[in-house]
């Protein structure tokens, strides 16, 4: 059974820091693995997708990256803005859609 | 495109009780699914659809059932609710492989 863990749980900085939020994943045989954002009260919106094929996505401040053989993908914020602050959850597809969530870190940027 | 629509917001009910969750997408995507968020957990996935009229089980089917009728429209019912089923409950829609999400259904079972 795939099982997804995200480190640190929760994590507070300072304006303009760069940060590496963490995941890991112990079935390497994934479609993809996904990172989203959930805003409190709100549902999760979609940030970087990666292939299994891939290694690593970029959409403006945010890279992702994929170690499958590893079981580890890392999401990079550079530069953080108070805007920023959100819990980031990381997805692992193993069959197609079937997603299988991280606990989730929450971040704090502080102005 | 409204996206994905989930009604109610907030519910509350006795144990015992039964209600539906509506969830409805206007994007003509084929896969739709339920998922719960309990604090500390992440999201579970309960049940998931590939297309109208075939449904399946997720990693914590037990308590609920869905129906496909539609290709717009996958709701959750819950025949007798348990406060177990206290959580967050968020439809989500795709066609490739990114997932749109609903803002949510708060459960409240007393």
């Amino acid at each position: 059974k795939q099982e997804v863990t995200q480190i640190p749980a929760a994590l507070s900085v300072p304006e303009g820091e760069n940060l590496v939020l963490n995941c890991s994943f112990t079935d390497s045989a994934i479609y993809n693995l996904q990172w989203f954002r959930q805003d409190p009260g709100k549902g999760l919106t979609s940030l970087l997708l990666i292939q299994s094929s891939q290694r690593e996505q970029t959409s403006g401040r945010l890279n992702a990256s994929l170690d499958k053989s590893s079981g580890r993908s890392t999401l990079y914020i550079a530069a953080s803005q108070p805007g920023d602050s959100a819990t980031y959850l990381c997805a692992v597809d193993n069959a197609g859609n079937m997603l299988t969530f991280g606990g989730g870190t929450r971040l704090m940027v502080k102005p | 495109n409204a996206g994905v629509t989930q009604t109610p917001k907030f519910q509350v009910l006795k144990t015992g009780q039964s209600m539906t969750l509506q969830c409805a997408q206007d994007m003509n995507h084929e896969y739709m699914s339920w998922y719960r968020q309990d604090p500390g957990m992440g999201l579970r996935l309960i049940h998931y659809s590939v297309g109208a009229g075939i449904t399946d089980q997720g990693e914590v089917p037990n308590g609920y059932n869905v129906s496909r009728s539609t290709t717009e429209d996958f709701p959750l019912r819950l025949l007798s609710a348990a406060p177990s089923q206290t959580s967050v409950y968020f439809c989500a829609s795709s066609m490739g492989e990114t997932q749109y999400f609903g803002p949510g259904t708060r459960l409240l079972v007393l």
